[in-house]
């Protein structure tokens, strides 16, 4: 049974220049959440998707964008990247059904220079 | 707002020792409480969930405690090894029924041989 999976582990961007993150959940899971986790700190919410609709949002910026796809799996958009959004971006799944037990994938590290 | 905080913020223990890792949070209508461990640069690995009609849970040479009318919870790390070394998260639902984490800024934990 596949974990959660995010690609590509590393990515270096130039400050202006977009991203996409990739993430496609546990198996049984339906909802996505992303995380931002700067060093030294802990993660910060981004947002969670859950029917293909985006369903919380954290303190993040309209340059952070999302999509669910009908398999559950789910991409990240960062435009106009900042030197600041350099981090760990992680991704969680969960089902609805026990939607408190949330796990997380190995992460991947953008570098904006 | 859910405001979770870990201290200390580093600590070094000798292979062999026990030891207590702290977790405080603001909001106590919650209704669970969860450990994860990140090792350098990796992602979360969920060590344990607890639920708030727990007042403990266990596994292998990890105890996790929550006592919600004071705001903490607490991780034991029985006879440490020196694999034990991590950074350990606590995190906690932001609002209640929601999945939505907050984290705390982590204690990193180094076990000395």
């Amino acid at each position: 049974d596949a974990g959660v999976t995010q690609s590509p582990t590393h990515l270096i961007k130039t400050r202006g220049q977009q991203v996409t993150l990739r993430c496609s959940p546990k198996s049984g899971h339906d909802t996505v959440s992303w995380y931002q986790q700067a060093l030294g700190q802990g993660p910060q919410f981004i947002f969670q998707y859950y029917e293909e609709e985006e369903r919380q949002r954290g303190n993040f910026p309209d340059r952070f964008s999302g999509h669910q796809f009908p398999n559950y799996s789910s991409e990240l958009n960062v435009n106009a990247l900042l030197l600041g959004d350099s981090a760990l971006y992680l991704c969680a799944s969960s089902s609805r059904v026990r939607f408190y037990e949330q796990y997380f994938g190995p992460g991947t590290r953008l570098t904006v220079t | 707002k859910q405001e979770v905080t870990q201290i200390p913020a580093a600590l070094s223990v000798p292979e062999g020792e026990n030891l207590v890792l702290n977790c405080s949070f603001t909001d106590s209508a919650i209704y669970n409480l969860q450990w994860f461990r990140q090792d350098p640069g990796k992602g979360l690995t969920s060590l344990l969930l607890i639920q708030s009609s727990q007042r403990e849970q266990t596994s292998g040479r990890l105890n996790a405690s929550l006592d919600k009318s004071s705001g903490r919870s607490t991780l034991y790390i029985a006879a440490s090894q020196p694999g034990d070394s991590a950074t350990y998260l606590c995190a906690a639902p932001t609002t209640v029924g929601n999945e939505k984490l907050t984290f705390g800024t982590g204690t990193r934990l180094t076990i000395i041989p």
